[in-house]
C-alpha cells in the first residue's frame, strides 16, 4: 500500500523556525512535493525533492532522505501569513503515479 | 492566480439533484485532474484525463463522471446528490501526461448539497 503521515497541527510563533514532518511508505519512489494551501484556497507548491538533501526556496526549505522514507518542510522567519495548511505528496500508487496523493495536512498556526 | 479556472465558485443544491463543475486548465496544459476535499478527508483525488482520455481513476463514485472536451476543458459531473458529497471540488492541471513534481490548482467550486 502507500501512506504518507503527516502531524495534524503546529503552532510557532513569529519570527521562529518550524518543521513539518512528513513519513511515507511506498514501494518505488519518485519524489516528495509540498503544497501550502490557506483556509478557502487553492492548494500551491511549494517545493519538490527527489534526491536526498535539502532544496532552499527563500524563507522554506524542503529536505528528504530517500533511505528514511522521510522529509520535512522547513519554514524560517514565520510571517502571520505563513498560516495555513500544508500538505505532502507523492504520486499514487493507485493512478499508476499518474496523479498526487496527499497527506492529511499539517495545519500551521503563527501567533504574534 | 494560478491560470486554472473553475466554476461555478459556489452552488447550493438539493439531495437528489444533478450538477456539473467545469474547469478550463491554464493555457497548454494537456492533463486535468479533478480532487475532492472535505473536512474529514483531505485532498482524495478523483480521476484524471489527458488530452481528451480518461488516465487515472482514484476514489471516483459511481454517481460521479467527468470528460475532457477537443479544446481540453473538462467537466465534473455529480449526480443524484447526497449531503455527504458536499465539499470543495478542486480542478488542477499541468502539462505533462502524470503529475511530475508540479500540478496547478484552480480556486476550487464549493458545492453544498442540502
Amino acid at each position: 500500500g502507500q501512506s504518507l503521515e503527516q502531524p495534524s497541527e503546529v503552532t510557532a510563533v513569529e519570527g521562529a523556525i518550524v518543521q513539518i514532518n512528513c513519513t511515507y511508505q511506498t514501494s518505488g519512489f519518485y519524489g516528495l512535493s509540498w503544497y501550502q494551501q490557506h483556509d478557502g484556497g487553492a492548494p500551491t507548491f511549494l517545493s519538490y525533492n527527489a534526491l536526498d538533501g535539502l532544496e532552499e526556496t527563500g524563507r522554506f526549505s524542503s529536505f528528504l532522505s530517500r533511505s528514511d522514507s522521510y522529509g520535512y518542510l522547513l519554514l524560517q522567519e514565520l510571517q502571520m501569513k505563513d498560516s495555513a495548511s500544508y500538505f505532502c505528496a507523492v504520486p499514487g500508487l493507485n493512478t499508476g503515479r499518474r496523479a498526487l496523493t496527499f497527506g492529511s495536512g499539517t495545519r500551521l498556526q503563527v501567533q504574534p | 492566480d494560478s491560470g486554472v479556472t473553475q466554476t461555478p465558485k459556489h452552488l447550493i443544491t438539493a439531495t437528489g439533484q444533478r450538477v456539473t463543475l467545469r474547469c478550463s486548465p491554464r493555457s497548454g496544459d494537456l492533463s486535468v485532474y479533478w480532487y475532492q476535499q472535505s473536512l474529514d478527508q483531505g485532498l482524495q483525488f478523483l480521476i484524471q484525463y489527458y488530452n481528451g482520455e480518461e488516465r487515472a481513476k482514484g476514489n471516483i463514485l459511481e454517481r460521479f463522471s467527468a470528460q475532457q472536451f477537443p479544446d481540453l476543458h473538462s467537466e465534473l459531473n455529480l449526480s443524484s446528490l447526497e449531503l455527504g458529497d458536499s465539499a470543495l471540488y478542486f480542478c488542477a492541471s499541468s502539462p505533462r501526461s502524470d503529475s511530475g513534481n508540479t500540478i496547478y490548482f484552480g480556486e476550487g467550486s464549493w458545492l453544498t448539497v442540502v
